[in-house]
């Protein structure tokens, strides 16, 4: 199956720094990514989407200067958490969709962020 | 917003069939139905996916009642490893295949 990679797995950080998180498509191309976020006990929340070389499509609800996209390459997507703070602690995940059979998205393994 | 309901929680004996069912009423016709799972603290795992035939793949099956209202997974031999969140998701693939989770069945497979 298709795999997609984040990083960093985890991530600590102090309120009000920025923090950046790759999504990385390894062994397919994929124009289209998602991010998602999830809260303790909740079930996933689509945040954006993004499409390589165009501006994302943020749910919403979700400030697009607080949480900065880049879809750069056919395999590499950015989420940047700009001045974060304590709410912002949650689970980061990002999908990409295949484009070929199954035709579907393909999820990564999730980052954790904390803001102390 | 959702468009699939589920019921919160199931249990099921190791080595039973599992069946999980899924209601999507408002599904329009080009929507697939998708299935994922997701075992604590990881991202989800697809496991299958169809639009109006029954389909079987390696981990599941899919039945879709023939008003495509409702489907059913069946994990054929639960195994304790596949305790998990299963979420069903209804998507249009031709435009934008975003995916918006419901707050999905916890299946707890009980030795």
């Amino acid at each position: 199956g298709a795999v997609v990679s984040q990083h960093p797995s985890r991530v600590i950080c102090k309120s009000g720094t920025s923090v950046k998180i790759e999504c990385r498509s390894l062994d397919f191309q994929a124009t289209t990514m998602f991010w998602y976020r999830q809260f303790p006990k909740k079930s996933l929340m689509l945040m954006a989407t993004s499409n390589e070389g165009s501006k994302a499509t943020y749910e919403q609800g979700v400030e697009k200067d607080k949480f900065l996209i880049n879809h750069a390459s056919l395999t590499l997507s950015t989420l940047t958490v700009t001045s974060a703070h304590p709410e912002d602690s949650s689970f980061y995940i990002c999908s990409a969709h295949t484009g070929r059979w199954p035709d579907t998205q393909y999820f990564g393994p999730g980052t954790r962020l904390t803001v102390l | 917003d959702a468009k699939t309901t589920q019921p919160p929680s199931m249990d099921c004996a190791e080595g039973r069939a599992a069946n999980l069912p899924c209601n999507h009423s408002t599904i329009s016709g080009n929507e697939y139905v998708y299935w994922y799972r997701q075992i604590h603290s990881q991202g989800p795992q697809y496991i299958i996916h169809g639009l109006k035939n029954n389909e079987t793949n390696e981990m599941a099956s899919l039945i879709i009642t023939e008003d495509r209202k409702s489907s059913t997974l069946i994990l054929p031999h639960a195994t304790l490893r596949d305790t998990a969140v299963y979420y069903c998701i209804a998507a249009n693939t031709n435009t934008g295949n975003q995916f918006y989770f419901g707050t999905g069945t916890s299946l707890t497979v009980i030795p």
